[in-house]
């Protein structure tokens, strides 16, 4: 699995968009970016996935630059609940491997 | 749906003992992975059950043993327990491989 490179932490005022970026320039053709956050003292909760497509869902968009060697994840209007550490992972979903490898993370702190 | 459940939420054990961690998967869901994770780490991955056999494994030694039911619930062992186990320890399903799906985790404290 390639190895993804986040910010430590980051600041974002409440109400602004918070955009989180990921570098993974070593990513393979098959592998896909995901994204987890969690919040203090809980299990990691999933946010959204893609290849190389952008994508959007009620939670978040993911943003995949042309050449796949990083991604930004975007919450549109963040509020004091989206404060958690954010995972950047890269894996081959369906490969039987099933492993998630979460590095540092980035810390969102939202303020009011 | 109640999603992935995990039991007990808190537990303290005393160094050399053994101790036995529960996870009932979210319904519908074939696979469950453990992980571990140290306060202030990203969670490391322990091992992965599908169809009732490990199917992969990470860096942990044999004292970390694992179990899956036919249900699909599973059990995570661990043996003679040292200070350095105490740990948030996840479970988290999924279903052939997709996106995972975690639970509250165990808050393990070894003493």
């Amino acid at each position: 699995d390639a190895k993804t490179t986040q910010p430590t932490s980051m600041d974002c005022a409440e109400g602004r968009a918070a955009n989180l970026p990921c570098n993974h320039s070593t990513i393979s053709g098959n592998e896909y970016v995901y994204w987890y956050r969690q919040i203090h003292s809980q299990g990691p909760q999933y946010i959204i996935h893609g290849l190389k497509n952008n994508e959007t869902n009620e939670m978040a968009s993911l943003i995949i630059t042309e050449d796949r060697k990083s991604s930004t994840l975007i919450l549109p209007h963040a509020t004091l609940r989206d404060t958690a550490v954010y995972y950047c992972i890269v894996r081959v979903p369906l490969s039987n491997t099933g492993k998630l490898i979460f590095g540092q993370g980035t810390t969102l702190q939202v303020k009011p | 749906d109640a999603g992935v459940t995990q039991s007990p939420t808190h537990l303290i054990k005393t160094r050399g003992q053994q101790v036995t961690l529960r996870c009932s998967p979210k319904s519908g869901h074939d696979t469950v992975s453990w992980y571990q994770q140290a306060l202030g780490q990203g969670p490391q991955f322990i091992f992965q059950y599908y169809e009732e056999e490990e199917r992969q494994r990470g860096n942990f030694p044999d004292r970390f043993s694992g179990h899956q039911f036919p249900n699909y619930s599973s059990e995570l062992n661990v043996n003679a327990l040292l200070l350095g186990d105490s740990a948030l320890y996840l479970c988290a399903s999924s279903l052939m491989d997709t996106e995972a799906f975690f639970g509250q985790g165990t808050r393990l404290t070894v003493v």
